[in-house]
């Protein structure tokens, strides 16, 4: 089955640092540029980071840039978001997104999301 | 950053109606736009993209249109699973931004 699973989330305190993973399964992860999207509680959808299939091109969302750091591992099918000194602002569901193979920038698959809570 | 708006921001509807939600770009993103899907506690779902591709799977009741700045997302006729709420995101460059949403729900 073609899917994506995140793991990782909790309750961290401001400040704090969390690291979260998305497993792939079911297609050649090595292939596709993968992205992490955000949800705060009862808000819309924000991008957060983009990692391109052999890690060459990395962005961020300047609410981010500096604090998060994201990576893979294409031998382990694995998607990361190291995210550090993190604020009240950064609690949201966070999304495992692949970037869709018919167009540019958009995402054709995602995982069920992770809740981080940044909250003393 | 290119800024995206919908309108309205929420319709009532019922099932067999005909659903129409704008979408538009503050500047003109060429047809790199797509629509999503989302149902309470439930991740988005990819329903068009490049302004007016089904995604595979997605039934033929969904469509898209638009270039430029200025998109639609119709629902031809509404059922009942379709009551959710619906994002637009410009797939046009970095960063890609979405829609605040329109929630579609029961009259």
């Amino acid at each position: 089955e073609v899917q994506l699973v995140e793991s990782g989330g909790g309750l961290v305190k401001p400040g704090g640092s969390l690291r979260l993973s998305c497993a792939a399964s079911g297609f050649t992860f090595s292939s596709y540029s993968m992205n992490w999207v955000r949800q705060a509680p009862g808000k819309g959808l924000e991008w957060v980071s983009s990692i391109s299939s052999s890690s060459s091109y990395i962005y961020y969302a300047d609410s981010v840039k500096g604090r998060f750091t994201i990576s893979r591992d294409n031998a382990k099918n694995s998607l990361y978001l190291q995210m550090n000194s993190l604020r009240a602002e950064d609690t949201a569901v966070y999304y495992c997104a692949r970037e869709g193979s018919n167009s540019n920038y958009d995402f054709d698959l995602w995982g069920r999301g992770t809740l981080v809570t940044v909250s003393s | 950053d290119i800024q995206m708006t919908q309108s309205p921001s929420s319709v009532s509807a019922s099932v067999g109606d005909r659903v129409t939600i704008t979408c538009r770009a503050s500047q003109g993103i060429s047809s790199w736009l797509a629509w999503y899907q989302q149902k309470p506690g439930k991740a988005p779902k990819l329903l068009i993209y490049a302004a007016s591709s089904l995604q595979s799977g997605v039934p033929s009741r969904f469509s898209g249109s638009g270039s430029g700045t200025d998109f639609t997302l119709t629902i031809s006729s509404l059922q009942p699973e379709d009551f959710a709420t619906y994002y637009c995101q410009q797939a046009n460059s970095f960063p890609p931004t979405f829609g605040p949403g329109t929630k579609v729900d029961i009259k």
